[in-house]
Formats: structure tokens, C-alpha cells, sequence
């Protein structure tokens, strides 16, 4: 079975730094891109970050582009998310997901269970 | 791509079908998804590329559109389908996603 469990939530002061980390198991990690994407509380889905399969290319929403980094370890089938310069509007739910894809195009086909970051002083 | 979902509140008797609409601002070709997220829950998916069934999704759930007009439906909605129902373009990145829609059972 696919299974994506992120860690290293928490809560930080706004203008600190946290990393979140996604370990995935179930399915073969470098055949996919993966994904962040959130959810403050109460509120909807929000895009974050997309990193390729070699982790060569990243994408970013502009809401956080130039204060997260996305990045994967496909030795560990791992997915990171460092996060700097956090602001209070950055408090989610931090999702893992992954993506299965067509000829047509792509969808989200697993999500992790998700988890919270806290940015307040 | 901004995703448009109507309406935001549905609240439906058992039994009742259920009609969710997604407007896209350009056009995504067939590359929208539904989610549905349960309380305290990940989303998944109920419907893929605007009318393709999921594996596991009971058949009550079905979609069509094309463009920038897309439609979920519910055919006889149960109590187990309580939930808000979000659409997710993955035509462009940035990805979007509509702003949900809560489905209440009366």
C-alpha cells in the first residue's frame, strides 16, 4: 500500500524556520513528482511546491517562492519542505501528495495524512 | 487558473442528487479532479480527468464538462457522502483548487 507520513511540524515564531520531511513507502519513488500543498485552518486547499521525479526542476506558488525550498532524497524515497521566513498566514495543515499521471495529464492519487505547522508569537 | 465552485453550501435530504459546478478561467482541457474531504480527514479523490471513475468510489458519483464548465454529481446522495467537495485543475502549475463545497445532509 502507498503510504506518505510527513513530520517535523511544530510551532515557530514568525520569521523562524522549520523542515518538514515526508517519508513515502508503497510505490516506486523515482518514477514520480511530488507535491505540497495545504490547508489553513478552517479554509481550503492551497498549491505550495512541486518537485520532478530527479529532483532537478521545483515549482513554487507565489506565496512562498523565495522562503521554501523543496527537495527529495530518492536514495530515502524522502521529501523535504524547508521552510524559512515564516509568516503567521503560513499556519496549515502541510500535505504530502503524489501524483499519478497520464497521457492527458496528471492527479493527486495519495495524500499524506498531513501536518501542522504553527507560526505565531 | 482561478477555480469558481457553486454553490459553497449544499444542504440535501438522503436520497437527493447533488449537483456541484466548477467554472475554470481558461481552458483545462479534461485535467479536473474531485476531492472529498470528511472531517479531520485527507482528501481523496471521487472522480479523475472530468469523468473517469476512481477505483473504491461508488458509482452514485459521476462527472462530465470539458473546457471550463465541469460538473460533479450525486446520484442519490447518503449519509456518508456529508463532506466539502473541492475541483483541482492540474492543466497549469501552479496547481489551483475551487474553494470547496460543503455538502450538509438535512
Amino acid at each position: 500500500d502507498v503510504q506518505l507520513v510527513e513530520s517535523g511540524g511544530g510551532l515557530v515564531q514568525p520569521g523562524g524556520s522549520l523542515r518538514l520531511s515526508c517519508s513515502a513507502s508503497g510505490f516506486t519513488f523515482t518514477n514520480h513528482a511530488l507535491h505540497w500543498v495545504r490547508q489553513a485552518p478552517g479554509k481550503g486547499l492551497e498549491y505550495v511546491s512541486t518537485i520532478n521525479s530527479n529532483g532537478g526542476s521545483a515549482f513554487y506558488a507565489d506565496s512562498v517562492k523565495g522562503r521554501f525550498t523543496i527537495s527529495r532524497d530518492n536514495f530515502k524515497n524522502t521529501l523535504f519542505l524547508q521552510m524559512t521566513n515564516l509568516r503567521v498566514d503560513d499556519t496549515a495543515l502541510y500535505f504530502c501528495v503524489k501524483e499519478d499521471c497520464a497521457r492527458v495529464g496528471c492527479y493527486v492519487d495519495y495524500w499524506g495524512q498531513g501536518v501542522v505547522v504553527t507560526v505565531s508569537a | 487558473i482561478v477555480l469558481t465552485q457553486s454553490p459553497d453550501f449544499q444542504s440535501v435530504t438522503p436520497k437527493e442528487k447533488v449537483t456541484i459546478t466548477c467554472r475554470a478561467s481558461q481552458s483545462i482541457g479534461i485535467n479536473l479532479h474531485w476531492y472529498q474531504q470528511k472531517p479531520n480527514q485527507s482528501p481523496k479523490v471521487v472522480i479523475k480527468y472530468t469523468s473517469q471513475s476512481v477505483s473504491g468510489v461508488p458509482s452514485r458519483f459521476s462527472g462530465s464538462g470539458s473546457g471550463t464548465n465541469f460538473t460533479l454529481n450525486i446520484d442519490s446522495l447518503e449519509v456518508e457522502d456529508a463532506a466539502t467537495y473541492y475541483c483541482h485543475q492540474s492543466r497549469s502549475l501552479p496547481w489551483t483548487f475551487g474553494q470547496g463545497t460543503k455538502v450538509e445532509i438535512k
